[in-house]
């Protein structure tokens, strides 16, 4: 099944110890996202690409960056993670902007 | 800031009784979809409705659209328990391309 996969599924990571998580996806999409989802919250968008353009949202901290080398994979960079970016990190892609979107089940970051 | 606003913010129905979530919005629209996630989960897309459409169906799912009041609706019919989750309404403005999200509504249903 065409899908969208998230690896880890839980991640903890240290204060200030750079961590990456990874997204791909099967569907062939031109639009990836990565999402902040604090508890019990809505999530909250970091950034996205459109093909190779990267759109990145006004408030997300430069800790936060993102590479997408091909189609497919879509990553995640936090540099010095801090206490207050423990998270789930949802990625996601639609076929293009403004579609409905597609998720994946998400990274659980833990910081220590 | 959020787009969109939902309420109720909680909802506990018995299995079988019919759940409403309602949400509002600010500005003009190109669409409005509706996520559901489940505890610890990713989104998954349940419905989108245009800007053009008043109402759309699917299965149990029924959402209506009233751009004049900002505001969209979807209405769950004979609620199982599996439908306990959290269900979120997310905004396509007319001139942006990203979904802007409620806060959600967490729908319990009780059997």
């Amino acid at each position: 099944d065409a899908m969208v996969i998230q690896n880890p599924r839980y991640q903890v990571t240290q204060f200030g110890k750079p961590v990456t998580l990874s997204c791909s996806q099967t569907l062939n999409h031109n639009v990836m996202y990565w999402y902040q989802q604090k508890s019990s919250q809505a999530p909250k968008l970091l950034f996205h690409y459109y093909d190779k353009d990267f759109n990145n949202e006004a408030d997300t901290p430069d800790n936060f960056q993102s590479r997408r080398p091909n189609t497919s994979f879509c990553f995640l960079d936090i540099r010095s993670p801090g206490l207050g970016d423990a998270a789930m990190y949802l990625c996601a892609t639609s076929r293009d902007p403004g579609y409905e979107q597609y998720f994946g089940p998400g990274t659980r970051l833990t910081v220590t | 800031s959020q787009q969109g606003e939902e309420d109720p913010q909680a909802l506990s129905i018995q299995e079988g009784e019919n759940a409403t979530m309602n949400c509002s919005y600010k500005t003009s629209i190109n669409n409005l979809q509706w996520y559901r996630q489940n505890s610890g989960r990713g989104l998954v897309h349940l419905i989108l409705i245009r800007s053009n459409e008043r109402e759309k169906h699917s299965g149990r799912l029924r959402v209506t659209l009233d751009t004049s009041k900002k505001s969209s609706s979807l209405l769950i019919t004979a609620s199982r328990a599996a439908d306990t989750a959290s269900y979120f309404c997310a905004a396509v403005m007319e001139y942006g391309n990203k979904l802007v999200f409620g806060a959600g509504t967490i729908l319990r249903v009780k059997s």
